[in-house]
């Protein structure tokens, strides 16, 4: 069993619609992350929040909008999104910043489909 | 800039046999950390094994194990005993500082391995 746990599993949805998706970590982990994942490529990060504040954005489009409300919650807020959006987006953990080489720890990821 | 080199897009060992999958990389840092991940069809991201630069002795987990050549930038993968349920994608990653404090993973493009009865 995971320990991130992302929802939902898969999304299929239009491009003018809004979603969000959640993911939660109980480790007391104070860095989480928000990737991308195309077929057979590897993650590409998106964002990076420490503290629950944000601190890397990847250059990612606004039509991605990621929120932070507490140190156990991220989301990813879509709107309209478009076709080449559709992937795995995955969420990962790690321990707080002043331990350096922490491993992050991966959820299983949401399915992503922009009809 | 850091970068990653996986040059084995594939791979095939039988069952209970040995492989090793390649990965090197780039960097002008001194202290770093470097990690391997299996992402498995169910395609969840699972650390298989983590090494400090630091620390010279190889990271062992297990059936998995490195054999770390910091001089050459080399970090590959050893799977003894190779299972079906190793089947999967490896990701070699390479952690980097960023200017603030917080870190980040940079992905080689993975190697696929099959495991064959």
């Amino acid at each position: 069993d995971t320990e991130v746990t992302q929802t939902p599993k898969h999304l299929v949805m239009g491009m003018t619609n809004k979603k969000s998706l959640k993911c939660e970590q109980h480790m007391g982990h104070r860095a989480m992350y928000w990737y991308k994942q195309k077929a057979k490529k590897p993650p590409e990060l998106m964002f990076v929040y420490s503290y629950e504040k944000l601190s890397i954005n990847e250059s990612v489009p606004s039509r991605f909008s990621p929120e932070c409300p507490n140190s156990s919650l991220l989301n990813l807020h879509l709107h309209a999104l478009q076709p080449e959006d559709s992937a795995l987006y995955l969420c990962a953990s790690s321990q707080d910043r002043d331990r350096v080489g922490q491993p992050q720890h991966f959820g299983d990821g949401t399915r992503l489909s922009i009809l | 800039a850091q970068t990653v080199t996986q040059s084995q897009p594939e791979m095939s060992v039988q069952e209970a046999e040995t492989v090793t999958l390649s990965c090197t990389y780039d960097t002008s840092e001194n202290n770093y950390y470097l990690f391997w991940y299996k992402q498995p069809p169910s395609r969840q991201m699972i650390l298989v094994i983590r090494q400090e630069a630091y620390k010279q002795q190889n990271a062992t987990e297990n059936r998995f194990s490195v054999n770390f050549q910091k001089a050459a930038k080399s970090f590959s993968l050893k799977i003894s005993d190779s299972q079906l349920g190793d089947t999967a994608m490896y990701f070699c990653a390479f952690m980097k500082h960023v200017p603030g404090g917080s870190e980040k993973l940079v992905f080689g493009k993975g190697t696929k391995l099959t495991v064959n009865p």
